[in-house]
């Protein structure tokens, strides 16, 4: 069953601290990405991977960092730097190209510093 | 880069109805605009998507309509029903690169 999984579902963490976000999909996409979902303020984007050993930033990447080891994984993690890192984090890929342009989405991670 | 504006951030309509939520953007050279609903709690789904050498495109309830010039495209919902209730974002993206949502719009449908 093809897909992109996201784990876990719900995450607490404790301030200080890092926490690593999963993303896994076996899709064969080239390019993956990390948004970050508030309320009414639709999907931000952390930072984008188009192959592997590559990635960039989006438009909130600080305080985030991410690896691309692999074409299947793009990890995220949410380090002690980010000043309010309580949100609703998507992960989702696409082939690269302009004839495959659909993005498909993990189901998401709900983070929450306590 | 893209900027992406959608209209209104909250919709309701009685069911039966039709809906139409409206996105601006910025960046003359888009030329892929998709559509994504996601339901509470769900990931975000394509629904529809128009490309720059289209005006318009149907699939059953849903319609799309794309203004180059005017650089705006709309989404249309007719006979509305109560599992359309979601959020609806619009999206743009410029050949290969990042797709730019909008800040999303809230649908509820009223039985």
């Amino acid at each position: 069953d093809g897909g992109i999984t996201q784990s876990p579902k719900y995450l607490f963490r404790k301030e200080g601290q890092n926490v690593t976000l999963s993303c896994e999909q076996n899709l064969n996409h080239d390019a993956m990405y990390w948004y970050r979902q508030d309320p009414g303020q639709g999907l931000r984007l952390i930072y984008y991977s188009q192959i592997v050993n590559d990635f960039q930033k989006g438009d909130i990447a600080e305080g985030y960092s991410v690896s691309r080891e692999k074409k299947e994984s793009f990890p995220l993690t949410v380090t002690s730097a980010q000043k309010n890192p309580t949100a609703f984090y998507l992960c989702a890929s696409r082939n690269r190209g302009l004839g495959n342009t659909e993005a498909f989405f993990g189901q998401g991670t709900r983070l929450t510093v306590v | 880069g893209e900027n992406v504006e959608q209209h209104p951030s909250t919709l309701s309509v009685q069911e039966g109805d039709s809906a139409v939520i409206k996105c601006t953007y910025s960046d003359s050279a888009s030329n892929y605009f998709p559509w994504y609903k996601q339901e509470l709690g769900k990931r975000p789904q394509l629904i529809i998507d128009i490309r720059s050498n289209v005006g318009e495109k149907k699939d059953q309830r849903i319609a799309v309509t794309l203004n180059k010039t005017a650089k705006h495209f709309s989404l249309h919902i007719t006979e509305t029903q109560p599992e359309d209730s979601a959020v609806y974002f619009c999206a743009a993206r410029t050949g290969a690169n990042n797709l730019f949502f909008g800040t999303g719009t809230r649908l509820t449908v009223i039985p």
